[in-house]
């Protein structure tokens, strides 16, 4: 059982917004940062969203990141067939003093 | 580039001993925390530990307390993950992915990025 909840799936079709919600507690969501990852399958995780709301270079701004109190949400606009993988949420946790994941949301481009 | 290359994929018996290695390069690889993630077949992220390698000052996740050794090298700019005697159980893929940081309004915000590709270790008899 991951630490952060999120839901096991989501699913649009071409062009609409999704949002894929992520929640936690207040020694993670509730004190520190949000990231992202996407995982298309087959290569490894990679950084979408860091800092709650900010996107690396080379991510597309369909991508956003938003967090309040112990919850934080990612939303894809524009959705296209290539958004197709998994996507995680992270946080850093006081208590072990480490990350914590989300056990993951599979996004499906119908 | 910054970049992580993890060693190949293993096979293994029971009760065999593993080490499998992440080589940074790109950036100085002593001054960035490297962590190793486990993802077992079908399943989500777990964070397995994370260590500096300016000093070797290591964090473990409880769940992966005593089962594991993470050391790293700053010399070659390399971390490791390493088993005593393997079990079926840790069969999965394993990711190391270097810790990046900055302070933003006098708080630390942390982030993974980038990853290595991963090295599939498979465990049976």
């Amino acid at each position: 059982q991951s630490v952060l909840t999120q839901p096991p799936s989501a699913s649009g079709t071409p062009g609409q917004r999704v949002t894929i919600s992520c929640s936690g507690s207040s020694s993670n969501i509730g004190s520190n940062t949000v990231d992202w990852y996407q995982q298309v399958p087959g290569p490894a995780p990679k950084l979408l969203i860091y800092n709650n709301n900010q996107r690396p270079s080379g991510v597309p701004d369909r991508f956003s990141g938003s967090k309040s109190g112990t919850s934080a949400s990612l939303a894809i606009s524009g959705l296209q067939s290539e958004d197709e993988a998994d996507y995680y949420c992270a946080a850093w946790d006081d208590s072990p003093n480490g990350p914590v994941f989300g056990g993951g949301t599979k996004l499906t481009v119908l | 580039e910054v970049q992580l290359v993890q060693s190949g994929a293993e096979v293994k018996k029971p009760g065999e001993s593993l080490k499998i290695s992440c080589t940074g390069s790109g950036y100085s690889f002593s001054s960035y925390y490297i962590a190793w993630v486990r993802q077992m077949p079908g399943k989500g992220l777990e964070w397995m530990g994370i260590i500096y390698p300016g000093d070797s000052d290591t964090t473990y996740s409880p769940s992966f307390q005593g089962q594991v050794t993470i050391s790293a090298d700053k010399s070659t700019s390399t971390a490791y993950l390493q088993w005593s005697s393997l079990k079926a159980s840790d069969t999965a893929m394993y990711y190391c992915a270097r810790r990046s940081l900055e302070a933003v309004a006098g708080n630390w915000v942390y982030w993974f990025d980038p990853w290595g590709q991963g090295t599939l270790v498979t465990v049976s008899s």
